[in-house]
C-alpha cells in the first residue's frame, strides 16, 4: 500500500507558484521522497527528490519538514503544461518497487 | 538521461488474441523492469516484476499465466497478455530504476483495447 497522502485535486493560476503538499507520517529514516508527475495518457516523469534537506532543481522544488513526515512540492510559475497529476511516493533506494497512491490532479488554469 | 521505449502505444485485438507489449532500455542496463496497470481515472497499479534471467515476480492478484512477462537481455522486457478479453483493456507502462539516483524512468505506455 502507498505510504503518502494527497489531496485528491487542487486548482493554481497559471503563472503562480503551485504549492503540493504531501503526508508521510510513517516514512522511515532510509526513505526517500519522490515526486513524479504523469500529464494524460502518459508515462509518469520524474520531478525531484530528496532525503531530508530542501531540494531544487529546473523543475521544481522540494521542502521537507524536519520531522520528514511531511513535505511539500513547489512549481514556482505553473503553465498550463503543468497539469497533470502529481505522485509523492516514499521508498528506499536501490531497484525497490515504486508503490503509486492516487496522487493529486493540478489543473493550472488560464 | 536514461530512456525506456515501449512499444505499441496503441493496439486494438480481439477477443482471444494474444498481445506482445515490448520495453527497451535505451542507453542503460536494466536488471529489472516494473509492469504496471492503470484503468481510467485510476492510479498506476504495479502487475509485477520481470529480472533479467530468472522468472518474474508477480503482484498479489495477477494471473502469472495470462501475463507472460519475458526478460530476456539486459534491455529487453516483454509483457505478453494472453487470450484477452475486454476487461483486459487498459494502460500498460513499463519502468526500470535510472542511471544515478535520479528515479525510475518509465515508458510511454500502450494502450490496449481488447474488442
Amino acid at each position: 500500500d502507498a505510504k503518502t497522502t494527497q489531496p485528491p485535486s487542487m486548482d493554481c493560476a497559471e503563472g503562480r507558484a503551485a504549492n503540493l503538499p504531501c503526508n508521510h507520517s510513517t516514512i522511515s529514516g532510509n526513505e526517500y521522497v519522490y515526486w513524479y508527475r504523469q500529464i494524460h495518457s502518459q508515462g509518469p516523469q520524474y520531478i525531484i527528490h530528496g532525503l531530508k534537506n530542501n531540494e531544487t532543481n529546473e523543475m521544481a522544488s522540494l521542502i521537507i519538514t524536519e520531522d520528514r513526515k511531511s513535505s511539500t512540492l513547489i512549481l514556482p510559475h505553473a503553465t498550463l503544461r503543468d497539469t497533470a497529476v502529481y505522485y509523492c511516493i516514499v521508498r528506499v533506494g536501490g531497484s525497490e518497487k515504486l508503490v503509486f497512491g492516487k496522487g493529486t490532479k493540478l489543473t493550472v488554469n488560464p | 538521461g536514461a530512456v525506456v521505449s515501449q512499444h505499441p502505444s496503441w493496439v486494438i485485438c480481439k477477443s482471444g488474441t494474444s498481445v506482445k507489449i515490448e520495453c527497451r532500455s535505451l542507453d542503460f542496463q536494466a536488471t529489472t523492469m516494473f509492469w504496471y496497470r492503470q484503468f481510467p481515472k485510476q492510479s498506476l497499479m504495479l502487475m509485477a516484476t520481470s529480472n533479467e534471467g530468472s522468472k518474474a515476480t508477480y503482484e498479489q492478484g495477477v494471473e502469472k499465466d495470462k501475463f507472460l512477462i519475458n526478460h530476456a537481455s539486459l534491455t529487453l522486457s516483454t509483457l505478453t497478455v494472453t487470450s484477452a478479453h475486454p476487461e483486459d483493456s487498459s494502460f500498460y507502462i513499463c519502468s526500470a530504476p535510472g542511471t544515478g539516483d535520479y528515479g525510475y524512468t518509465f515508458g510511454s505506455g500502450t494502450r490496449l483495447t481488447v474488442v
